[in-house]
């Protein structure tokens, strides 16, 4: 089974500051999923990473894929309130076509005005 | 167009009753997901249907749940004899084909009294 873990589960910061999510899993994926989950919506695909060692970067938010595609990160620059929300990391399960989801249990991020 | 929409957005019932969630995918989708929400987890796979046929039920937790996509559209997720434990928030999402981008409904809270 492959698991993948989250951290800080909880993330309660200042307009304005910059803050690293991290996601992690003893297991290689092919590649990691990050996404945004609002109240009462269903998650919303932010940016998949592929290659070990990829960057990627959509505005203030920067994803990092691990050499060794077992963990990854997302940090957020100044961040705002209109980041709050859970930030959950997925990845391909092991069965052919990687189409079933595995998902971290989410850092809920909470940015105070 | 429309995203995935599903119906009812909120549903309580009582242990024991029947209770049916159905999910409308974007158009011409034929890959179509049911995940399940436990409060503070990540979503979890219960099905996967490529067009009409269940190509992957291993996520179900027990004979309890069964789920029909008669016209390889519409799917309908179907509890009996729901029990507390069956509370949670039940995602529905479809991609293209199988691999390709899930895009998430905003799921049905369920409540079993």
């Amino acid at each position: 089974t492959q698991l993948l873990e989250q951290s800080p589960q909880f993330l309660s910061i200042q307009e304005g500051e910059n803050l690293t999510v991290y996601c992690n899993s003893s297991s290689v994926f092919s590649s990691l999923q990050w996404y945004r989950q609002e109240p009462g919506e269903g998650p919303v695909l932010l940016v998949t990473v592929v290659t070990g060692g990829e960057v990627k970067k959509l505005k203030r938010l920067t994803f990092q894929f691990g050499d060794a595609r077992k963990d990854s990160s997302l940090h957020i620059t100044a961040a705002q309130p209109g980041d709050t929300g859970l930030y959950l990391c997925a990845g391909p399960g092991n069965r052919a076509g990687s189409y079933q989801l595995t998902f971290g249990k989410g850092t809920k991020l909470s940015v105070i005005p | 167009g429309a995203g995935v929409s599903q119906t009812p957005s909120n549903k309580v019932t009582e242990k024991g009753k029947y209770v049916e969630l159905r999910c409308d995918p974007i158009s011409g989708h034929t890959a179509l997901y049911w995940y399940r929400q436990s409060l503070g987890q990540g979503p979890e796979f219960l099905i996967y249907f490529q067009g009409t046929g269940a190509a992957d039920d291993s996520g179900l937790p027990n004979d309890r749940f069964f789920a029909v996509r008669p016209e390889g559209s519409v799917s309908t997720l179907k509890i009996q004899r729901t029990e507390r434990g069956d509370s949670a928030v039940y995602l529905c999402a479809s991609s293209r084909s199988r691999s390709d981008t899930q895009y998430f409904g905003p799921g049905t809270r369920l409540t079993v009294l």
